[in-house]
Formats: C-alpha cells, sequence, structure tokens
C-alpha cells in the first residue's frame, strides 16, 4: 500500500518563529489532506491539497504531486499552533483508493 | 458549521461489556470512516463505508468488532466483548467522494478505556 513519511518527527519553536513541515508519499494520489490535531485531541482539517498551493492565513501548504510531496508553511508561529501536525493520502490506485492513510506526525511545541 | 458528531465522548467500560459508539456524518456525505489512534500505533483505519455500503474492513478483529450504517444518518462501531486492548479514541470522519471534494471532516472521537 501506499507510504507516507513526515519529517521532522519533532519540532520545538520560539513564538514567532517560522517552520516548514514535509510530508513525502509513495504513489499517486487523488487527495491529500493536513490535520492538527489539537491538545484536546480534536483532528482538524487545515487544507486539502492534492496538488498546487492554498493559503489561510499564517498557514500555507503546497504539493507537487509530480515529485510526491506535500510542505505546510507555518509562519509567525504562536502558542496555539502547539500540537501534532498528520498528512494524510488517499491513493489512486488498487487497494489505496479510498483508503485515507496518515503519517506519523509531526508534534509541533511553540515556546512563548 | 457542519461537523460529524460522535457519541459518548468519553466511556469507560469493564473488560467483556458490548460498547456501541455512534458517528452522525456530515449531511449529504457519501463516504464515512472509522480510525482507532493509540499512542503506539497511531490512526489505524478499522472500517469504511461509500453509500452505506462497506468497502473496507480489514483494519477490524473481526471476531469482537462490527461496523454498521443502519441509514445515511447514523453510523456504529460496536466491540463486543470489549478487552483491556482496546482502549483507544475511536474516530469517525465523513466526506464527500466524486462530488466537489474538500477532503474528510473528523468527529471529535470517543475516548475509551477498558477496565
Amino acid at each position: 500500500g501506499i507510504q507516507v513519511e513526515q519529517s521532522p518527527p519533532d519540532l520545538i519553536l520560539q513564538e514567532g518563529a517560522n517552520s516548514t513541515l514535509r510530508c513525502n508519499f509513495s504513489d499517486s494520489v487523488n487527495n491529500l489532506q493536513w490535520f492538527h490535531q489539537n491538545p484536546w485531541g480534536q483532528l482538524i482539517n487545515l487544507f486539502y491539497i492534492p496538488s498546487g498551493t492554498k493559503q489561510n492565513g499564517r498557514l500555507s501548504a503546497t504539493t507537487v504531486a509530480t515529485e510526491r510531496y506535500s510542505l505546510l508553511y507555518i509562519s509567525s508561529s504562536q502558542t496555539t499552533d502547539s500540537g501534532v501536525y498528520f498528512c494524510a493520502v488517499e491513493g489512486v490506485y488498487g487497494g489505496s483508493q479510498g483508503n485515507l492513510i496518515f503519517g506519523k506526525g509531526t508534534k509541533l511545541s511553540v515556546k512563548p | 458549521d457542519a461537523r460529524v458528531t460522535q457519541t459518548p465522548r468519553h466511556k469507560v467500560t469493564e473488560m467483556g461489556q458490548e460498547v456501541t459508539m455512534r458517528c452522525q456524518p456530515i449531511l449529504g456525505h457519501n463516504t464515512v470512516f472509522w480510525y482507532r489512534q493509540t499512542m503506539m500505533q497511531g490512526l489505524e483505519l478499522l472500517a469504511y463505508f461509500r453509500n452505506r455500503a462497506p468497502l473496507d474492513d480489514s483494519g477490524m478483529p473481526k471476531d469482537r468488532f462490527s461496523a454498521e450504517m443502519p441509514d445515511a444518518t447514523l453510523a456504529t462501531l460496536k466491540i463486543q466483548p470489549s478487552e483491556p486492548r482496546d482502549s483507544a479514541v475511536y474516530f469517525c470522519a465523513s466526506g464527500l467522494l466524486g462530488g466537489a471534494n474538500y477532503g474528510y471532516t473528523f468527529g471529535s472521537g470517543t475516548r475509551l478505556t477498558v477496565v
């Protein structure tokens, strides 16, 4: 099945710093989403981005489908950005189709 | 804001008891997932439905877990009998495949503790 790798696994930032999170995937996808799991455990959908670039406030994401990676940018980080960021993909072929596979996540801690 | 509703939010039960978790997907969504999250395994897909038909439940222990969609507004996940190793957070998610796909939305989860 399709493999999803996220890096780095852990990231500690000072408030106000910028960061880039990466997601690599092993096969063609027709869905890629970035989620934020906050300290209360809620999974918040940040972006649906199987290709291209999107921006939402201080967050933006870019997916280069031909090279099988996606990047999540966080600018001017705030303590409320802390939590785990997950990348999840849905493959195009066979058993991967319709099956949303998650990476292991990047745990972000933003210090005041 | 449309949301996926899961009940109960928390459940503590004794080993051997039946547990039923419920999910109300977003109206109009045709795809429903059940995931389990643990520290060791991360987010694992248990089962998913499209247009209420089960498409894949290979992630579920079949001897004790069952997932159903009795109607378009309700998905259920049952564990019978429950075991301590089932302790986890169970998430339901829904989405619209084949339409203007904005991805999948997750519920707040059911935190299950089996003692």
